[in-house]
């Protein structure tokens, strides 16, 4: 099964709306990443949180992991269509490295 | 000058052949992988070589046989293809050996369409 889970699945926002996707693991992450993957295209990464209660910011994104190393979030300030996409967290789980179920954000002009 | 790439991008055939898909990466990358994406974008990782050693050999049935001939080149030959097969493959590069402490690069994909 899949041990680490991204909510919600998809999201529809209307362009300048907040987004949140939170990442959620039933074990410890020794770090976190977070990707994006266009429509049609592939992921990128974008940034690795590996401190317990880390918050990082990269322009109108900011990501935080959770104190107890065990949840992550990325959220997203005035959505603008460019950031339609698939975003992932990934981590290690014990001896093995997950993806999150990925969440799926439209953004409509 | 592409990072990754794979060939072919597109590969549509009959349920039991056997195919290949083939990676390069020009990073100077010690490692790469096989990731799978089916139809729902789940990621899975499936195999990964550092310097021409397999390292990671997740749950993946042994028609998938990955072959690294060099640092820079990891292919991927699957036998007997089922249409469970069908997905997206994308192959991937990192510095270092851990995938969980190190930037991914991932190619363009390869879209597998199983008939």
């Amino acid at each position: 099964g899949q041990q680490v889970m991204q909510i919600p699945q998809y999201q529809h926002v209307q362009e300048g709306e907040d987004f949140t996707t939170y990442c959620n693991s039933s074990t410890t992450l020794s770090n976190i990443q977070w990707y994006k993957q266009r429509p049609g295209g592939h992921p990128v990464f974008l940034i690795q949180l590996v401190k317990s209660g880390e918050v990082k910011k990269q322009k109108r994104l900011t990501f935080q992991f959770g104190e107890a190393k065990k949840n992550s979030s990325l959220h997203i300030t005035a959505t603008q269509t460019t950031d339609v996409g698939t975003y992932f967290c990934a981590g290690r789980v014990g001896n093995q490295f997950y993806f999150g179920t990925g969440t799926s954000l439209t953004v409509i002009p | 000058d592409t990072a990754v790439s794979q060939t072919p991008k597109y590969l549509v055939t009959q349920m039991g052949n056997d195919k290949s898909i083939k990676c390069e990466q020009n990073l100077g990358h010690d490692t790469m992988y096989w990731y799978k994406q089916d139809s729902k974008k789940f990621l899975k990782i499936m195999f990964s070589y550092n310097n021409k050693e397999l390292i990671i050999n997740e749950t993946v049935p042994n028609r998938f046989s990955p072959k690294s001939p060099d640092k820079a080149h990891l292919n991927l030959h699957i036998n007997s293809l089922e249409l469970g097969d069908s997905a997206v493959y994308f192959c991937a590069s990192s510095l270092f050996r851990d995938p969980s402490y190190n930037e991914q690069f991932f190619g363009p994909g390869t879209r597998l369409t199983v008939l």
